[in-house]
Order: C-alpha cells, then structure tokens, then sequence
C-alpha cells in the first residue's frame, strides 16, 4: 500500500539533545512537508522541499534542520536551539503537478517529549 | 498574507443533528480551499476541496461550496454520527504562497454524543 510513514510513533528525549524524526513515503510524492502542532492550534510549517537537494524554511525553521537526500526520505532534525520541541509533529507529502498543490497527504504523525 | 479563521469549538451535538462548521479566508484571488479531518492521535486526511468558486466539494456526507463573495467555505453535513468526532481543519493554498503551501486555520473540535 502507499503512503507515509512516520516513526518512532512516540518519542522520549533529554533536554539539551539532538533528535530525528523520519518521514518516508512510496507515492512519488516530489514535494514534502513538515509541520508542528500544540494542543489547540492549528498546523505550523516547519519546512518544506518541493524538489530532492532543495528545502525552504517555513514559518517556524528556528531550531529546526532538515536533508532531502532522496525523493522519499524527507528527515527532520529537533536541535537543542529549539526552545520548545515537545509537540505533535507531522510529515507531509503532494504530487504539485502543473505548479499547483495538490492533495497534502498525511503520516501517522511524531510525537515528541522532552523530558 | 494568506489566512483561515474558523469557528472556536468543541462543537458539541447530539447523534443525527445538523452540523455547520463556519470557515472564512484572507487570500488574493482564487485560492484552492480544503477541509482535513483529524482523528485523535492520527495524521490528517483531506475531507473534500474545491478550487474555484461556486465548486461544491462533498465527501462522505459533508459538503463545502466556495462563496468567493463571502470568502467563505462552511462545512455542513445533514446527520453527524458518533464516529464524526475528531478535529476538523480548514486551509487554503493561494497565490502568495505560488499555490506551493497550505495555510491551516486553528481546527475545530467536533464532539457527537448517542
């Protein structure tokens, strides 16, 4: 079946560490996204690729990393500059042909505990 | 720039009763306009879109028309079900953003009791 996949499904990590969340997806989706959620808001983006070798910063990169070495691997590094990493994250994948977007969709979502 | 406001909830109702969620946009032109649904602990998935004006998207028995004159996109279904509850989210992708990105209004809590 294609789709998303998001792992680990829950994640525990000390203050002050480095950690990646992996996004992997087997539609031959060009574009990615990733974007942030805390209870009772909306999705923020993080970041986003629309091609492999090429991310842009979204509305909230600070503290924030990410590679797309491969069309379907889009990681995301939560550095220690981040000054507050636990939330809900979630990757994304659209087709955005013709230059429009597309249906965005979803993985099972990260999250993310810093103790 | 580009933004969604939605009605704040939880929306609270009773099995078989009318829903209406309100969603209003901020956009230059005609941005595409979507409805996600979350359930909890789960990912998004797309509801229904429409990406001109007067376009009635409908999925499951919920239903969304594009109201360019009133920058609206309201979500509506005739008869919710208990299985309805979860976060509903509506999101434009406009021409400020190249049609590249989706803006996300805050979500609104759909809960459907027996």
């Amino acid at each position: 079946d294609g789709g998303i996949t998001q792992s680990p499904k829950y994640l525990f990590r000390k203050e002050g560490q480095n950690v990646t969340l992996s996004c992997e997806q087997n539609l031959n989706h060009d574009a990615m996204y990733w974007y942030r959620q805390d209870p009772g808001q909306g999705l923020r983006l993080i970041y986003y690729s629309q091609i492999v070798n090429d991310f842009q910063k979204g509305d909230i990169a600070e503290g924030y990393s990410v590679s797309r070495e491969k069309k379907e691997s889009f990681p995301l590094t939560v550095t220690s500059a981040q000054k507050n990493p636990t939330a809900f994250y979630l990757c994304a994948s659209s087709s955005n042909s013709g230059g429009v977007l597309n249906e965005q969709f979803f993985g099972p979502g990260t999250r993310l505990t810093v103790l | 720039g580009d933004s969604v406001t939605q009605m704040e909830g939880p929306v609270t109702l009773s099995e078989e009763a009318f829903l209406t969620i309100n969603c209003t946009y901020t956009a230059t032109g005609y941005p595409s306009l979507f409805w996600y649904v979350q359930y909890p602990g789960e990912g998004l998935q797309l509801l229904l879109k429409a990406t001109k004006a007067d376009d009635k998207g409908s999925n499951k028995g919920f239903e969304a028309t594009y109201r360019k004159e009133t920058t609206s996109f309201h979500l509506e279904k005739g008869s919710v079900q208990v299985s309805d509850s979860a976060v509903y989210f509506c999101a434009l992708s406009g021409e400020n953003t190249g049609f590249q990105k989706l803006v996300f209004g805050t979500g609104t809590r759909l809960l459907v009791s027996p």
